[in-house]
């Protein structure tokens, strides 16, 4: 499997901040996705980061509170805007890789606290 | 909608077998894929099944039956730290679009 790395793991932001996670993969990998995780809830994708073009987002989700870039094939980094205390939540990151059945692995999350 | 069904919660004790069941129904199907994350941390990949049929990996298996919507995660040789959440997710379309998941089974096991 890849190695995905997350920054920052954890953080507090007050409201109305904004805060960019970065997504970081040990090679190149076609597809890369985000999701959320609320307290105590599965995972919901947010948005598959497209490589040299705009994001997809998925119903409920928009570009400009959920800001996307994926310069690379190997790199991809999510905003999360003008942030509430709804916001809270843990963001991860997965990538896809295409051995043993093209599996979806998650970079270890950033835990997100907005007081 | 996308439907993906499976207990809220289970318990089991060391050594046991437990069967983690997952039914699904989506507009679409590639793949089936199980789940394993811990308190705190992040999800971890388990199995994976595209075709009917049992999957084995060490203590773990994974069983699918596409006509019944219906897949299960089978745990042998239960230890402690299996106590867990496991997540069952759909794959709706080719390859290279993203997961839909369930709410997740937390898993508990006593000694």
């Amino acid at each position: 499997s890849a190695v995905i790395s997350q920054k920052p793991s954890r953080d507090i932001c007050q409201r109305g901040t904004s805060l960019t996670i970065q997504c970081q993969v040990d090679s190149q990998v076609t597809m890369m996705f985000w999701y959320r995780q609320q307290p105590g809830q599965s995972l919901t994708l947010i948005a598959t980061a497209n490589q040299g073009s705009e994001a997809t987002y998925e119903s409920g989700f928009v570009i400009d509170k959920f800001p996307i870039s994926r310069p690379n094939l190997t790199f991809s980094t999510l905003t999360v805007s003008n942030m509430s205390p709804e916001d809270s939540s843990i963001y991860l990151c997965s990538v896809e890789m295409h051995r043993g059945g093209d599996t979806q692995y998650f970079g270890p999350g950033t835990r997100l606290t907005v007081l | 909608g996308q439907n993906i069904d499976q207990p809220t919660e289970m318990t089991a004790t060391e050594g046991a077998i437990v069967q983690i069941n997952c039914t699904y129904q989506t507009s679409g199907f590639n793949g089936l894929f199980w789940y394993q994350q811990h308190a705190g941390e992040a999800p971890t990949f388990l199995s994976y099944n595209v075709l009917d049929g049992l999957e084995e990996k060490g203590r773990f298996s994974s069983f699918l039956s596409r006509s019944k919507g219906y897949s299960y995660l089978l745990l042998k040789e239960l230890q402690m730290k299996d106590s867990a959440s496991y997540l069952c997710a759909v794959r709706l379309n080719q390859a290279g679009t993203a997961l839909i998941f369930g709410k997740g089974t937390t898993l508990s096991v006593s000694s």
